[in-house]
């Protein structure tokens, strides 16, 4: 079954680092999204991406953070210069079409730990 | 007012027991309702989708909708360890999560 696959599993940075969390979707799906959750939090939406664009994003994703699709497959965060509180499981999800009952497919996630 | 709110637990039930979860939604608009599972370090897998109102059933599990009270719950019949996690709620095609319900099957 295909699946969403999240590079690296962890990641270990210094505070005011810039980090790039890797995601690739499935490949027929269109629409793509971040989230992440802290340490004994809940789940909480950063962005979701759609046709090259940012179609929506929460209040968390500030000017910090920055979402690209560099080629066909690939789908990136980008976190500019990292802060403590940034230390969080990040994941990445794809669906196929925007409609609502289109089930999200979640990758692995990323922890990432800043130091 | 939370977006999403469930009860945080935990939920302890004895093997083969029903176990079940309770979410509410301040939302009225909101058109789908999920139920993911979550094992500790892990992503959210879903296990219900659900849009209107009434009862699903897939398999041991069943999801129940009542739009008028914003309201959805989640049982699990015949639990066993395995289902030992925590069960996320999440409304609508964004997915707005709840805390999550921490659930122990007890062998």
């Amino acid at each position: 079954e295909p699946e969403v696959t999240q590079t690296p599993s962890h990641q270990v940075t210094q505070m005011g680092q810039e980090v790039i969390l890797r995601c690739v979707p499935i490949s027929n799906h269109l629409y793509f999204y971040w989230y992440r959750q802290i340490l004994g939090q809940k789940v909480e939406f950063l962005v979701s991406f759609y046709n090259n664009e940012i179609s929506e994003k929460s209040e968390i994703f500030d000017d910090q953070f920055s979402v690209e699709r560099p080629d066909g497959s690939n789908f990136t965060l980008k976190i500019r210069s990292t802060k403590l509180e940034d230390s969080a499981m990040y994941f990445c999800a794809s669906r196929e079409r925007s409609s609502y009952n289109s089930p999200l497919h979640f990758g692995n996630g990323t922890r990432l730990t800043v130091t | 007012q939370k977006e999403v709110e469930q009860n945080s637990g935990p939920l302890s039930v004895p093997e083969g027991a029903i176990a079940s979860l309770n979410c509410t939604y301040s939302d009225r608009g909101s058109q789908s309702f999920f139920w993911y599972r979550q094992y500790s370090g892990k992503s959210p897998e879903l296990i219900m989708s659900i849009y209107s109102n009434g009862d699903k059933e897939d398999g041991r599990f069943t999801a129940q909708l009542n739009k008028a009270s914003q309201y959805v719950s989640l049982l699990i019949r015949d639990s066993q360890p395995s289902d030992s996690a925590t069960y996320l709620c999440a409304v609508n095609y964004k997915l707005s999560f709840g805390a999550g319900t921490t659930v122990t099957v007890r062998a």
